[in-house]
């Protein structure tokens, strides 16, 4: 069981909006703790998608987007496209482990 | 550019040493601005924090393998290495290496490509 608790899987259409949670504890994302995304293709090693809960790198789309209230984040993903179809992830810091940890990962089919 | 670049060998027998390097290109592993970290990822499942070092040397593992894991950095040679030890086929798994800022919150903003390691005899 992961420390964050992500829904194993979402889906859209293309060009519809889709969320994905990210449900943590006092421990963690409740204690003020940053939340980051990351996004997973097929084969490939997680890409940073979203930093500091809402905060996009470079060359990151506009169409993703994060946000974070009380001990919860969230990553919105707009205009679907089928080059979304990945693994998600989201991760924090988590003081009674001492460590970082992340939250189970999210697929995300576009239909 | 930083890349980072995980090497070592893909097979380890059970009950041995599983022992992985990280080399670090385009930035200097002994900037006090980063940690650098293990994170691995058995086939079809999530991925796990396993440690991080600062170039100082301090050390923070994954309370769940802190008895098994070692990490350790050579900053002369640009380069940070794990060692887990009494593996077993639980441990198998693809092991990335990536970077983490230490002065801003900014995620692992860089990863290796990750390496396959099969725990089998």
């Amino acid at each position: 069981q992961s420390v964050l608790t992500q829904p194993p899987s979402v889906s859209g259409a293309p060009g519809q909006r889709v969320t994905i949670s990210c449900t943590g504890s006092s421990s963690n994302i409740g204690a003020a703790y940053d939340v980051h995304w990351y996004q997973q293709l097929p084969g490939t090693a997680p890409k940073l998608l979203i930093y500091g809960n809402s905060d996009r790198p470079s060359g990151v789309p506009d169409r993703f987007s994060g946000s974070k209230s009380g001990a919860s984040a969230s990553l919105a993903i707009t205009g679907l496209q089928a080059e979304d179809e990945a693994d998600y992830y989201c991760q924090s810091y988590d003081t009674s482990l001492s460590g970082w940890v992340f939250g189970g990962g999210t697929k995300l089919a576009v239909l | 550019q930083v890349q980072l670049q995980e090497s070592g060998p893909g097979l380890v027998k059970p009950s041995q040493t599983l022992s992985l390097t990280c080399t670090v290109s385009g930035g200097s592993i002994s900037s006090d601005s980063y940690y650098w970290s293990w994170i691995r990822q058995p086939a079809g499942k999530g991925l796990e924090w396993i440690g991080r070092i600062y170039p100082s040397g301090s050390t923070n593992y994954n309370p769940s393998l802190k008895s098994r894991v070692t990490i350790s950095v050579d900053t002369s040679k640009n380069q940070f290495s794990l060692k887990l030890s009494s593996v077993t086929a639980a441990d198998t798994a693809v092991y990335y290496c990536a970077r983490f800022s230490a002065i801003s919150s900014s995620g692992f903003d860089y990863w290796g490509q990750g390496t396959l390691v099969t725990v089998s005899s």
